[in-house]
């Protein structure tokens, strides 16, 4: 089976402090997301990646970073922390759009909730 | 851009009714169109998905959704439902052969099962 892991299910920071936020998958995608979750609002995209160190903004990249230094990690580092910044933090990965392997479907981590006092 | 709207925030059903959530999308061409569901505490699990062909689809844990293109809409179906159903579900697009195989997700349908 498909595992996508993500670090931390719960973290509670403070307003300005530096969050990192890890996720690693088994099964040798190419492609790794971060989508946000807020209720109501669903999963809005952030960064993605299709290749090592290559990243591409999604629909909210503001006040987010992202790095993917090794195929089967996907960071997401917020410089500084703020309050709406509270969520539901997705990891997901897939395989290549077009390739042997690709389903179209995208497999989830059980997501991070963090919290910005 | 594509987008996608699920019209029912929430849905309250009786265990054994049938169930139907709602799905439409905003795509140019034919999507590749997934459903997702997400249990308490719990990231997501795809139901089923449609590329091509066939357009009523079958999935697991007894769901089935049909494809109707004429009213851009993807709608979930599942006959009888069971209290294990209760769970927020989600209708997502992607485009077909997209760099980095990104899906639009809609808000999402909060499902309560009463006894």
């Amino acid at each position: 089976d498909v595992k996508v892991t993500q670090s931390s299910r719960y973290l509670v920071k403070r307003t300005g402090e530096k969050v990192f936020l890890e996720c690693v998958q088994d099964m040798d995608h190419e492609n790794m997301f971060w989508y946000r979750q807020d209720p109501g609002l669903g999963l809005r995209l952030i960064y993605f990646s299709y290749d090592v160190k290559m990243k591409e903004k999604g629909d909210i990249p503001e006040g987010y970073s992202v790095s993917r230094e090794k195929k089967e990690r996907f960071s997401l580092i917020l410089e500084s922390a703020s309050t709406n910044q509270t969520s539901m933090y997705l990891c997901a990965s897939s395989f290549d759009a077009g390739g042997a392997l690709d389903t179209g479907e995208l497999f989830f981590g059980e997501g991070s909730r963090l919290t910005v006092l | 851009a594509q987008s996608v709207t699920q019209p029912d925030i929430h849905i309250t059903v009786s265990e054994g009714a049938s169930l139907e959530l709602r799905c439409n999308y905003s795509y140019g061409a034919t999507p590749y169109l997934f459903w997702y569901v997400q249990s308490p505490g719990q990231g997501l699990q795809l139901l089923l998905k449609y590329f091509s062909g066939d357009t009523l689809v079958q999935g697991i844990k007894g769901f089935e959704a049909e494809f109707k293109r004429s009213q851009s809409s993807f709608n979930l179906r599942k006959p009888s439902v069971h209290w294990s159903d209760a769970a927020e579900y989600f209708c997502a697009v992607g485009a077909p052969w997209a760099a980095g195989n990104k899906l639009t997700f809609g808000g999402g349908t909060r499902v309560l099962v009463k006894p």
